[in-house]
């Protein structure tokens, strides 16, 4: 079946740092790939998704391209804010199935 | 509105009860889900349905039941609740042709 590998948490930036959390799958065909993020206490939300190829996906300046040679679709953003801590999950959507994989989620922690 | 709601929102229960968590949508999807979230391990998903007279079981379905009551409404039992299924759940919902998924808030469940 489907797997994902996302890097280990918790990641501890400082505000204004560099983000860069790795995500690598293993998939039939080629699916959607999305970014979650949960919030503290909330359920997961739709961060970002890229549905082929070389697509980018992009929201609230995270960005996320999908490499299919490399099967990965990394969570990058330029420069972090306080409010950007939070869990990030990576999911292949599943294809025709709508059975997605989650990671294991990323813990973001950003210090002022 | 929440458009995926979840009630109970926090609950307390003791070894060998049965419990019932619900689940509430006014997306109109026809996909339903339900996961469990545990620290370190992500999400898995536990029964799904794709329309009222589906229901499939996910990776971790033994001693969980459901019912799919109506088009917005799936309910999560626990038949005889036990320590280890202490967790955070989450229902979630999947709209047509499309591989995003749409969580409710949680509930978090202990089990004594």
């Amino acid at each position: 079946g489907d797997s994902v590998t996302q890097m280990e948490g918790p990641v501890t930036l400082s505000e204004e740092a560099f983000l860069t959390i790795n995500c690598t799958y293993t998939a039939t065909g080629y699916p959607s790939l999305f970014w979650y993020v949960q919030y503290p206490g909330e359920g997961l939300q739709l961060l970002l998704k890229a549905t082929k190829a070389d697509d980018k996906g992009s929201n609230k300046g995270f960005e996320a391209t999908y490499r299919k040679e490399t099967t990965s679709f990394h969570l990058e953003k330029g420069s972090v804010q306080v409010s950007d801590s939070a869990v990030y999950f990576c999911a292949p959507g599943g294809g025709g199935s709508y059975i997605p994989t989650f990671g294991r989620g990323t813990s973001l922690i950003v210090h002022p | 509105d929440a458009d995926v709601t979840q009630t109970p929102r926090n609950r307390i229960t003791k070894t060998g009860k049965r419990i019932m968590l619900e689940c509430s949508q006014t997306k109109g999807h026809d996909r339903m889900y339900w996961y469990r979230q545990d620290p370190g391990l992500g999400l898995r998903l536990i029964y799904y349905s794709f329309d009222v007279k589906d229901i499939n079981k996910g990776e971790i379905s033994d001693g969980y039941s459901v019912s799919r009551q109506a088009q917005a409404k799936f309910s999560l039992s626990l038949e005889s609740a036990i320590p280890n299924q202490t967790a955070l759940y989450f229902c979630a919902t999947g709209g047509p042709g499309e591989e995003t998924q749409y969580f409710g808030p949680g509930t978090r469940l202990l089990v004594l």
